[in-house]
């Protein structure tokens, strides 16, 4: 499976802030997703995130609030905008599988915390 | 939306002890897979099922797709103390997405 990897691991932000979080691949994939674990909760994908269109968000996320970048094949990165307490979470990329995305593999994690 | 249901929420085990969790669904799923994530950690992929019955075994792990495509569950074998952690289901239907069940965390009895 690819190497993943994501920056910052984690980070504490201020309320109203912005935060850019990339995550990096050691080989090239077609599709890359972006979810977010709420503390103790389980994963909710935001967005599936596409190489040289924009973005397919999912019910209850906008790009204004999560802007996603995927200039090519092997890195992507989410912005949290405007950030809130409520944005506290985990944020994880992933990426597919060599059979598709019906298996995905993902990064460490950037965990955030909003004052 | 599709949902999973990951039971049971919590289990605690002891060293030695198989344990089991499963997950089920009101709809079918083409796949499904296991993942289990540590302290500070993304999701790590255990198990992948790919067609209806299949059973498959990762070391002391199995997990099998259920027949109806509405259930999968996964067994633990011989647990271990590394065993601790948060163990999901996830779920493909059409298209990429996945959803996920809301996880069983494994706790070492005092």
């Amino acid at each position: 499976s690819a190497v993943i990897s994501q920056k910052p691991s984690r980070d504490i932000c201020q309320r109203g802030t912005s935060l850019t979080i990339q995550c990096q691949v050691d080989s090239q994939v077609t599709m890359m997703f972006w979810y977010r674990q709420q503390p103790g909760q389980s994963l909710t994908l935001i967005a599936t995130a596409n190489q040289g269109s924009e973005a397919t968000y999912e019910s209850g996320f906008v790009i204004d609030k999560f802007p996603i970048s995927r200039p090519n094949l092997t890195f992507s990165t989410l912005t949290v905008s405007n950030m809130s307490p409520e944005d506290s979470s985990i944020y994880l990329c992933s990426v597919e599988g060599a059979r598709g995305a019906d298996t995905q593999y993902f990064g460490p994690g950037t965990r955030l915390t909003v004052l | 939306g599709q949902q999973l249901n990951q039971s049971p929420q919590s289990m605690f085990i002891q060293e030695g002890e198989d344990v089991s969790m499963n997950c089920t669904s009101s709809s079918i799923f083409n796949t499904w897979l296991w993942y289990k994530q540590d302290p500070g950690e993304g999701p790590v992929l255990l198990i992948a099922l790919y067609k209806a019955g299949e059973l498959t075994s990762n070391g002391r792990l199995t997990a099998q797709f259920g027949i109806t495509r509405k259930d999968s569950f996964l067994n633990i074998s011989a647990s271990i103390p590394s065993d601790v952690g948060i163990y999901f289901c996830a779920g493909q239907a059409a298209g990429n997405k996945l959803t996920f069940g809301g996880g069983t965390r494994v706790l070492v009895k005092p």
